[in-house]
């Protein structure tokens, strides 16, 4: 059972590169998520998806942009890095019973 | 806006029973997630609640009270291992999963 796999797991990039989070689960799921997690606090949602090829905006979304033409993937990409975006990036599926299966989360670092 | 307030640390000892409030101002309301998160971790989903009242799995409990948009996490039995961060969370739209999380409660569990 494998559930969300998350890759990287850390990643250090510079201020003005493009950087892709990759996230896979191993059901079928309809519901996926990317949150961003900074020091100390909770959970921000990014974007989200209902389904694949439909996204829309969550809290945070400025700077991040999405894709998911395979239900299973649903990638998150930062079009140019900036170090407000350092973070931890958690991906997730949403269960039958409205709980979520989080990734293993990308630890990213822009410099 | 979406609000929601949780203390932001606990400390309780071993054996012990300790719980964790979370309030809420959301503009919709269909249910209150609890997540658990140790340091370096991914949250780990607990509980899920729709409708008022407890709901026990364990040595977990959680409580709404869907009138006074309040809700609680009850730890029995305190372990160690209890120690992590604890996250209510609000799906504030009736068909897609989104959540809003709050900052998250750090619970200390001393011997």
């Amino acid at each position: 059972d494998a559930g969300i796999t998350q890759s990287p797991r850390y990643k250090i990039t510079e201020t003005g590169r493009q950087v892709t989070l990759m996230c896979h689960q191993t059901w079928s799921h309809s519901y996926m998520f990317w949150y961003r997690q900074d020091l100390g606090h909770g959970l921000r949602l990014i974007y989200y998806s209902a389904a694949a090829d439909i996204t829309d905006k969550g809290e945070v979304p400025d700077g991040y942009v999405v894709s998911r033409s395979k239900t299973e993937n649903f990638p998150l990409t930062l079009e140019s890095a900036t170090r407000s975006q350092t973070s931890v990036y958690f991906c997730a599926a949403q269960g039958i019973n409205y709980g979520y299966t989080f990734g293993s989360g990308t630890r990213l670092t822009v410099v | 806006g979406q609000s929601l307030e949780q203390p932001s640390e606990v400390t309780a000892v071993e054996g012990a029973i300790v719980q964790i409030n979370c309030t809420y101002q959301t503009s919709g309301f269909y249910g209150l997630s609890w997540y658990q998160q140790h340091d370096g971790g991914a949250p780990t989903f607990l509980s899920y609640n729709a409708l008022d009242g407890l709901e026990e799995t364990g040595r977990f409990s959680s409580f709404l009270s869907r009138s006074d948009s309040y809700g609680y996490l009850l730890l029995q039995e305190l372990q160690m291992k209890d120690s992590a961060s604890y996250f209510c969370a609000v799906r504030d739209h009736p068909s897609a999963g989104k959540s809003t999380f709050g900052d998250g409660t750090t619970l200390t569990v001393k011997p």
